[in-house]
């Protein structure tokens, strides 16, 4: 099983604040990395799957980087709504493991109003 | 509208009896899979089903079994030889079928949370 780790696990911020944090996965023989948000009593909502090294995506107040060859990825929320209070999760998957996708345990964030 | 449907939300087992989650979607996606959630761990594969009548393990299959006998549905069974059942079961989708599936977004359902009596 390989290792996703996403920092922080828990983030606090005040509304209007930018915010950002990190997921970071093994740089070998990597495939794609996914970005989703999962809010409380929601399903989880894909928000970003991401390819190739440099790779940026927008949606929105929300954007994602991706360096592959150090192994890290950026989630970065511009000026936090209360509505963005959620769990952030990253998914990583190899070229090597066919379709096994390997999660972190998300980063957690509440914006307060 | 289209999507996932878990049911049911909350199951209870009891010891030595298998148990039988419903995964339905609509969306006609061709790739489904199973993930189990224990607190404090990331979301992790136990089966996943490319198309119809094929499946393929997960990182945590033992004690698991699933069918895919349709393309709306992919039922997961936990038998009793699965010793520590009690977590939250998500069900996902994606496009894919016999391409590669790991680059394509997976939509989720709203989960069933298994608990032992």
């Amino acid at each position: 099983i390989l290792n996703v780790e996403q920092s922080p696990q828990s983030l606090h911020v005040q509304e209007g604040d930018s915010t950002n944090f990190t997921c970071s996965f093994p740089s070998s023989n990597f495939y794609a990395l996914h970005w989703y948000r999962w809010e409380t009593a929601k399903s989880p909502e894909a928000l970003f799957v991401m390819t190739l090294n440099g790779d940026e995506k927008k949606k929105g107040r929300i954007s994602a980087t991706l360096n592959t060859k150090e192994g890290y990825s950026y989630l970065y929320i511009k000026g936090s709504q209360p509505e963005d209070s959620a769990t952030y999760l990253c998914a990583f998957t190899t070229s090597n493991t066919c379709n096994q996708f390997y999660f972190g345990t998300g980063t957690s964030l509440t914006v307060i109003p | 509208d289209g999507g996932i449907t878990q049911s049911p939300k909350y199951l209870f087992r009891k010891e030595g009896q298998n148990v039988t989650l419903s995964c339905e979607q609509n969306l006609n996606h061709d790739a489904m899979y199973w993930y189990r959630q224990d607190p404090g761990q990331g979301l992790r594969l136990i089966y996943y089903s490319q198309i119809v009548n094929d499946f393929q393990k997960g990182d945590i299959a033992e004690g698991y079994s699933v069918s895919r006998e349709k393309k709306e549905s992919f039922p997961l069974t936990v038998t009793s030889a699965q010793k520590n059942p009690t977590a939250f079961y998500l069900c996902a989708s994606s496009t894919g079928g016999t391409e590669r599936i790991s680059n394509q977004p997976q939509h989720f359902g709203d989960g069933t949370r298994l608990s032992i009596l």
